[in-house]
């Protein structure tokens, strides 16, 4: 079946220090790939999404490039803030069935000054 | 536009009681989704509904059921509560426009059950 695997977190980093959170993908056919993003006690946000091989996503200072070879979709920022702490969710969508979203386990972010 | 709202935000629940988790959402999307999250294990999708008048399963949907009671509302029922059910809940909606794929979520609900 349809799975995302995260690295672990947390990941602590100082404020601008560069951002990579890892992604890897298994499915079938040809997903729509997500980052969502959750706050502290709230919903999750959609963070930026790329729906085919090669598209780079971004929003707010991060990217993520689809890599079809390698089933990846990395997420980097250059410099973070205390204010981008956060749990990092990757998810994705394989056409049909709902639109349903396999997410991942997620990576807890935390950023000091 | 208020987007997904639910009720309530925090509930505290005994072993064997019952209760409904309430959703809607504003944005005339036609499909809605009940997550839940745990710690270490991400969201599981425990139902959803496509489009109104229809519900599927999703990967965890032992001891819930679910009920689109029109386009807007979604609510998920735990009718006899056990302590496994213990997690905070999402729900989520999508459907319309070019961003018809794109899930929006509600704030979630915090259940405990003792």
């Amino acid at each position: 079946g349809d799975s995302v695997t995260q690295m672990e977190g947390p990941v602590t980093l100082s404020e601008e220090a560069f951002l990579t959170i890892n992604c890897t993908y298994t499915a079938t056919g040809y997903p729509s790939l997500f980052w969502y993003v959750q706050y502290p006690g709230e919903g999750l946000q959609l963070l930026l999404k790329a729906t085919k091989a090669d598209d780079k996503g971004s929003n707010k200072g991060f990217e993520a490039t689809y890599r079809k070879e390698t089933t990846s979709f990395h997420l980097e920022k250059g410099s973070v803030q205390v204010s981008d702490s956060a749990v990092y969710f990757c998810a994705l969508r394989v056409a049909g069935g709902g639109n349903k979203l396999t997410f991942g386990t997620g990576t807890q972010l935390k950023v000091e000054l | 536009n208020a987007g997904v709202t639910q009720t309530p935000k925090f509930q505290v629940l005994k072993t064997g009681q019952s209760m409904t988790l309430q959703c809607a959402q504003d944005m005339n999307h036609n499909s809605m989704y009940w997550y839940r999250q745990d710690p270490g294990m991400g969201l599981r999708l425990i139902y959803y509904s496509a489009s109104e008048g229809t519900t599927d399963k999703g990967e965890v949907p032992n001891g819930y059921n679910v009920s689109r009671l029109n386009k807007r509302e979604f609510s998920l029922r735990l009718e006899s509560a056990a302590p496994s059910q213990t997690s905070v809940y999402f729900c989520a909606s999508s459907g319309g426009g070019t961003t018809s794929y794109e899930q929006y979520f509600g704030p979630g609900t915090r259940l405990t059950v003792t």
